[in-house]
């Protein structure tokens, strides 16, 4: 299993550009996340979805939008970047057993500046 | 919403040393992480823990969820435990987290 997959690795958008950052999971996991890292902060939840065509919002979620048509491939779309966007952003997938009480596997994430 | 602290935010360590770093947060919980961000950003898991001890080689965690507090235990440290452990708590289902701020490991040969 290649486990979670995210590309672009590095970005660099001007200001008002779009971009899709891209998510890709291998194991079969319905639950999948997105969250944005800020320089020496935590992570926080930006969207994330239970199965294929559901999605709701997370902690941080204006400017962004998500859409999830297949289990495998959690797409993150920001439309109008702002320099507030800056971040790395990382995608995450979980199995929902509770039996499991499994932990988060986490992508490589994105390194994004907008100028 | 519910709060997560992580304490020290800095630590420098010698090669072999033991450390324990402290999460506390601030209601009751049903799930508990932590994981070790990497010097190249790779955020890997290290334990699901909402209450409880667990241990993994040298790593071990010890969740005390009527005191709301977790420890994360490093023990003969190497200098492959550098980097950022963070504490990731949730209670709404979903397995949604919320992240502390982060204990940044230096462990010097």
């Amino acid at each position: 299993n290649a486990g979670v997959t995210q590309t672009p690795k590095f970005r660099i958008l001007k200001i008002g550009q779009s971009m899709t950052l891209q998510c890709t999971q291998d194991m079969n996991h319905n639950y999948m996340y997105w969250y944005r890292q800020d320089p020496g902060m935590g992570l926080k939840l930006i969207y994330y979805s239970v199965g294929a065509g559901i999605t709701d919002k997370g902690e941080v979620p204006n400017g962004y939008n998500v859409s999830r048509s297949t289990t495998e491939d959690f797409p993150l779309r920001l439309e109008l970047a702002a320099p507030s966007q800056t971040s790395v952003y990382f995608c995450a997938s979980t199995p929902p057993e509770l039996e499991t009480r499994d932990t988060q596997y986490f992508g490589p994430g994105t390194r994004l500046t907008v100028l | 919403g519910i709060q997560v602290e992580q304490s020290p935010p800095d630590l420098i360590l010698q090669e072999g040393a033991n450390s324990t770093l402290r999460c506390n947060f601030s209601d009751s919980v049903n799930n508990l992480q932590w994981f070790h961000q990497n010097p190249w950003g790779q955020l890997i898991n290290l334990f699901y823990i909402p209450s409880g001890t667990k241990q993994n080689g040298r790593l071990s965690a010890t969740t005390v969820a009527t005191e709301r507090y977790s420890l994360l235990y490093i023990s003969s440290s190497q200098t492959t435990d550098s980097g950022v452990y963070f504490c990731a708590v949730g209670n709404t289902g979903f397995q949604k987290l919320v992240f502390g701020t982060g204990t940044r490991l230096l462990v010097s040969p």
